[in-house]
């Protein structure tokens, strides 16, 4: 089952804040985010595992809250680099194989 | 260290026709994995690789077959092109076993006519 992200898009003016949301309806075990710009690969950005843990890189971070099979991304401060569509891709096998269930993806744009 | 490439990036075929596309992983890992992104949506998973054997599948119907090579590097194969195949095809490898990140190639872009 695909999980629902939201918002489907978002601008921001640089410097400002964002949250993109990816719910499941199926228990998780550990939610993948990416980052794709236009006519590239996606990039990874992190994993969180089952556990409600958060992470953080940078001014990128994210939380994965197990009771509500939900995993936020947050963005602070964002640079015009930011822009570009965020997938999360969900593993619901908790093998370790990583098949991978991606949403429809949140598109970011950052401008000046 | 050379990340995941793909071959090749652009294809366009016709309607019944067969395509073959290529992968090789991340030095250091052992899986891979295939996926296909329509436009304007997130990619699917269709099947994963790992000890040469498909270890997994999503919901893509026997026209898509893969195999894996002893030095990880895979294909994937569509036989009789669908319209509805043209995307973009993206291989991500990942080592088996450990919590980490897939990483993927840059993909081919499928076309069919």
């Amino acid at each position: 089952q695909q999980p629902v992200q939201s918002p489907q898009a978002v601008i921001l003016r640089e410097g400002e804040d964002a949250v993109i949301n990816c719910s499941s309806s199926k228990a998780l075990y550990s939610v993948h985010w990416y980052r794709q710009k236009h006519g590239e690969a996606p990039v990874f950005l992190m994993i969180l595992l089952k556990g409600g843990e958060q992470k953080g890189h940078d001014k990128i971070s994210a939380s994965f809250n197990e009771k509500k099979q939900q995993s936020s991304l947050y963005l602070t401060a964002s640079q015009l680099s930011y822009s570009g569509t965020y997938f999360c891709g969900t593993d619901y096998s908790g093998a370790g194989s990583y098949q991978l269930t991606f949403g429809k993806g949140t598109k970011l744009s950052v401008i000046p | 260290d050379a990340g995941v490439t793909q071959s090749p990036t652009h294809l366009i075929k016709t309607r019944g026709q067969q395509v073959t596309l290529r992968c090789s992983p991340k030095s250091g890992h052992d899986t891979v994995s295939w996926y296909q992104q329509a436009l304007g949506q997130g990619p699917q998973f269709i099947f994963q690789y790992y000890e040469e054997e498909e270890r997994q599948r999503g919901n893509f119907p026997d026209r898509f077959s893969g195999h894996q090579f002893p030095n990880y590097s895979s294909e994937l194969n569509v036989n009789a092109l669908l319209l509805g195949d043209s995307a973009l095809y993206l291989c991500a490898s990942s080592l088996a076993g450990h919590v980490s990140e897939q990483f993927f190639g840059p993909g081919t872009r499928l076309t069919v006519l």
